[in-house]
This record gives structure tokens, C-alpha cells and sequence, in this order.
């Protein structure tokens, strides 16, 4: 996988508001989209997944929706909480001539105002 | 089930030494995958294995090398260490193919 990584883009939410996390992908042939959430020091964290052939998918408290017209992915956390300070990726994974290619956005960092 | 284990968790060595990390995969994972994250350049494609063979590798030098066991514990080993190997080296199980990857807390490698 090839990941573009430089400055993290950094949003701030107010605890317990709503919070939207984007993320552009760059493969239309790309077919499975994974959310991972980073704390610091530690790895990824799986939080959802969607299928291409979704639209839209819900967790608890985290709602992915997935564009593919113009190859959006966002993540919605409802009621945003202190312990959902960290830095958050999306990751597109296509076929590649029969191997699996991962491929990581840069993350952005998202901190909660107590 | 407990998750993906790396070991050791942090490690310090010189310019031109060499090093080997390991990863416990998730139980009945068979597919193993290695990562490289700095802060400059993010999460980079190491390489891939399965059932003991590499299936992908991503675009690193030939310094950079792993290998998989059949119980699907997989090691990788940097040799000539350059300062800038230092990195988090993340290692991801999945089950299979196309399945969710799930990460182990890393081996933080800084190189001096």
C-alpha cells in the first residue's frame, strides 16, 4: 500500500457533539474501505468497514457513507467523547493482478474540547 | 481471542546493525502484513504473507526481509540499519484475502 503522509489535517469537536471525519480515496476499481483509529503509541484499531456495494453502514455510535461517484468516504461519530481523541485513516483495498493492494489515507487528528 | 502480538515492543540500535521483530498473528489468521509508519511519510506497504509465502511486497530495498511460519507467526528483519528505518513497524493479521486487517501495537525501532 502507498500512503501520502505529511501534515495531519486536525479537527476540534466539542464533547458530545458530532463529529465528521473525511477521507478522498483514489482508486475507483477500489472495492473495500476500512476505518482504523490510532491513540497515540499504539497500532490501528479496526472501527468499521464498508463494501462497495453500500452506501452506508452503522456501528455503534459510527455511521460510514461511502460515495462513489466522487470516491468519498466519511465517518460520522455521534455524542463525540474525550477517549475519541486520536488520529483516524481510511484505507481503500482493491485487487491488484490477483494480490490485495491496501492503500492508507493520511489520517486526521481528531481532538475533543472537554 | 487475543490479538496481534509484536515483540519486542521498543527497541534502540546503531547505524549498521541488524534486526529481527516478530508478530503472533490473531489465532486462525493465516495472512500476515507488515508496515512501515513515520511521521513524514505515514503508513507504507512492507509486504505480505500467507501460508508461508509472500504473496505482495511493497516498495522498500532489499535490506527490509520477512518470513512466515506455518504456524503463521511471521518475522522481518532489517540489515545495515540506516537512521532513517526509524519507524513504527506495525504488523496486521487478517483471515484471509480481502478480509479486515487487524493491527498489533507496533515495535517502535529507533536507529541512532
Amino acid at each position: 500500500g502507498e500512503s501520502v503522509g505529511l501534515h495531519l489535517p486536525t479537527l476540534s469537536v466539542q464533547e458530545g457533539d458530532n463529529s465528521i471525519i473525511n477521507c478522498a480515496y483514489s482508486n475507483s476499481a477500489s472495492d473495500y474501505f476500512i476505518w482504523y483509529k490510532q491513540e497515540s503509541g499504539k497500532g490501528p484499531q479496526f472501527i468499521i468497514d464498508i463494501r462497495s456495494n453500500m452506501d452506508k453502514r452503522q456501528g455503534q455510535r459510527v455511521t460510514v457513507l461511502l460515495n462513489k461517484t466522487v470516491k468519498h468516504l466519511s465517518l460520522q461519530i455521534a455524542a463525540t467523547q474525550p477517549g475519541d481523541s486520536a488520529v483516524y485513516f481510511c484505507a481503500e483495498l482493491r485487487d491488484s493482478g490477483g494480490y490485495q493492494k491496501v492503500t492508507f489515507g493520511i489520517g486526521t487528528k481528531l481532538q475533543v474540547i472537554p | 481471542k487475543a490479538g496481534v502480538t509484536q515483540t519486542p515492543r521498543y527497541l534502540i540500535k546503531t547505524r549498521g546493525q541488524q534486526v529481527t521483530l516478530s508478530c503472533s498473528p490473531i489465532s486462525g489468521h493465516r495472512s500476515v502484513s507488515w508496515y512501515q509508519q513515520t511521521p513524514g511519510q505515514g503508513l507504507q506497504f512492507l509486504f505480505e504473507y500467507f501460508s508461508e509465502t509472500q504473496r505482495n511486497k511493497g516498495n522498500f530495498p532489499g535490506r527490509f526481509s520477512g518470513r512466515q511460519f506455518s504456524n503463521s507467526r511471521s518475522e522481518m528483519n532489517v540489515s545495515t540499519l540506516e537512521l532513517g528505518d526509524s519507524a513504527l513497524y506495525l504488523c496486521a493479521s487478517s483471515a484471509s484475502y480481502q478480509e479486515t486487517q487487524y493491527f498489533g501495537p507496533g515495535t517502535r525501532l529507533l536507529v541512532l
